[in-house]
């Protein structure tokens, strides 16, 4: 069975710094991988998707890598500003017909 | 262009009543899940559907129905709510299985006393 675990739970980081948050995954046979932000009240929204043969993705001032071997996954954050202040859930997808496998998410502040 | 679109956004209810969480999309999409948050567990799929008359269970479906007789509508009901049922859910719908894009509701907020 696929689990999938993001740690730390929660982060606070000063404005400017440069910060990676965690995601593991149990078992590596899978399809992608999604990192998503969340806002307080409101719906995911997908940040970026690496496909299994990737290695990494970027945009803007974020960066994720795979390594499907370890079964990690890192989401980098360039430069954090307050407005990066959010949940950040990982999510695998197993191959189609494939369901996503969400992580518990890390919600980071950002303090200006 | 509004995308998902679920109501009602908060609902309270009391142990053993029934409701119903809607789920419309205009992006003619064909598959649509529905997912509960809960802290500190992340996302879990309840129910999910393939296309229009076609549904199938996730990972946590006790106690919660679905149907799909159009292809914008995706219901889910709760016929005798559960405190355990407190939770916020997220309606999300892609263009088909494959795809990696989703698009999530803005979510709807249950509480069960």
């Amino acid at each position: 069975k696929q689990e999938v675990t993001q740690i730390p739970a929660a982060l606070s980081v000063p404005e400017g710094e440069n910060l990676v948050l965690n995601c593991s995954f149990t078992d590596s046979a899978i399809y992608n991988l999604q990192w998503f932000r969340q806002d307080p009240g409101k719906g995911l929204t997908s940040l970026l998707l690496i496909q299994s043969s990737q290695r990494e993705q970027t945009s803007g001032r974020l960066n994720a890598s795979l390594d499907k071997s370890s079964g990690r996954s890192t989401l980098y954050i360039a430069a954090s500003q307050p407005g990066d202040s959010a949940t950040y859930l990982c999510a695998v997808k197993r191959p189609p017909p494939g369901k996503l496998i969400f992580g518990q998410g890390t919600t980071l502040q950002v303090k200006p | 262009n509004a995308g998902v679109t679920q109501t009602p956004k908060f609902q309270v209810l009391k142990t053993g009543q029934s409701m119903t969480l809607q789920c419309a999309q205009d992006m003619n999409h064909e598959y649509m899940s529905w997912y509960r948050q809960d802290p500190g567990m992340g996302l879990r799929l309840i129910h999910y559907s393939v296309g229009a008359g076609i549904t199938d269970q996730g990972e946590v479906p006790n106690g919660y129905n679905v149907s799909r007789s159009t292809t914008e509508d995706f219901p889910l009901r709760l016929l005798s709510a559960a405190p355990s049922q407190t939770s916020v859910y997220f309606c999300a719908s892609q263009r088909n299985s494959g795809a990696n894009v989703l698009t999530f509701g803005a979510g709807s907020r249950l509480t069960v006393l």
